[in-house]
């Protein structure tokens, strides 16, 4: 799978959009993006996916550029909730490999 | 919908002693990981299993880690003997399974301190 390349931490103020950037140069043709977070004495939580076009769920929007060689994870409204580790993943879809998790970045939610 | 669950929270023991740690997967989840998240670190594979099948376990300790999946259900991580290094959180994960973009579901962990 490709490895990703993000930020170690980032700050936000409450109320305002979180972008996270991930970077994935190498990315192949069939693995997707994931997102996931890991809040403080939790495990981590699916966040979103997508392969090539702009997702949306009820949590985040996932931006992925046109070569597919980055995307930034948004969260449009952060809350103080919303501090915690992120992790961006690529991986081939249907494959039975594990998330490969890199360090991630700590986002932190200022009031 | 119950979560994955894993028991116990927290276990302090001592170098050289056995530890075993317990994990229920989501109802119908017939992929099941765990993973181990030393301090500052991303979670890091140890073994999945599809059902009561390995399918990977490349990065597992094999000399003192060992796990099973009775019934394709519930599973059992075990530690024997512990090392200093193997102070960590313990994850489960568990996923639906085959073809498909999966997400997985993790519990909340097993917080590991060796003395």
């Amino acid at each position: 799978d490709a490895k990703t390349t993000q930020p170690p931490s980032m700050d936000c103020a409450e109320g305002r959009a979180a972008n996270l950037p991930c970077n994935h140069s190498t990315i192949s043709g069939n693995e997707y993006v994931y997102w996931y977070r890991q809040i403080h004495s939790q495990g981590p939580q699916y966040i979103i996916h997508g392969l090539k076009n702009n997702e949306t769920n009820e949590m985040a929007s996932l931006i992925i550029t046109e070569d597919r060689k980055s995307s930034t994870l948004i969260l449009p409204h952060a809350t103080l909730r919303d501090t915690a580790v992120y992790y961006c993943i690529v991986r081939v879809a249907g494959s039975a490999r594990q998330l490969t998790f890199g360090s991630g970045t700590q986002l932190t939610v200022l009031p | 919908e119950a979560g994955v669950a894993q028991s116990p929270r927290y276990k302090i023991i001592e170098k050289r002693q056995s530890v075993a740690f317990w994990c229920n997967p989501i109802s119908g989840h017939a992929t099941l990981y765990w993973y181990q998240q030393i301090l500052g670190q991303g979670p890091k594979l140890l073994i999945q299993f599809q059902n009561n099948g390995v399918v990977d376990d490349s990065q597992l300790p094999k000399d003192r880690f060992s796990a099973e999946r009775l019934k394709g259900v519930d599973s059992t991580l075990k530690i024997q003997p512990a090392k200093l290094e193997d102070s960590a959180v313990y994850l489960c994960a568990s996923s639906l399974g085959g073809q498909g973009n999966e997400k997985l579901f993790f519990g909340s962990g097993t917080q590991l301190s060796v003395l």
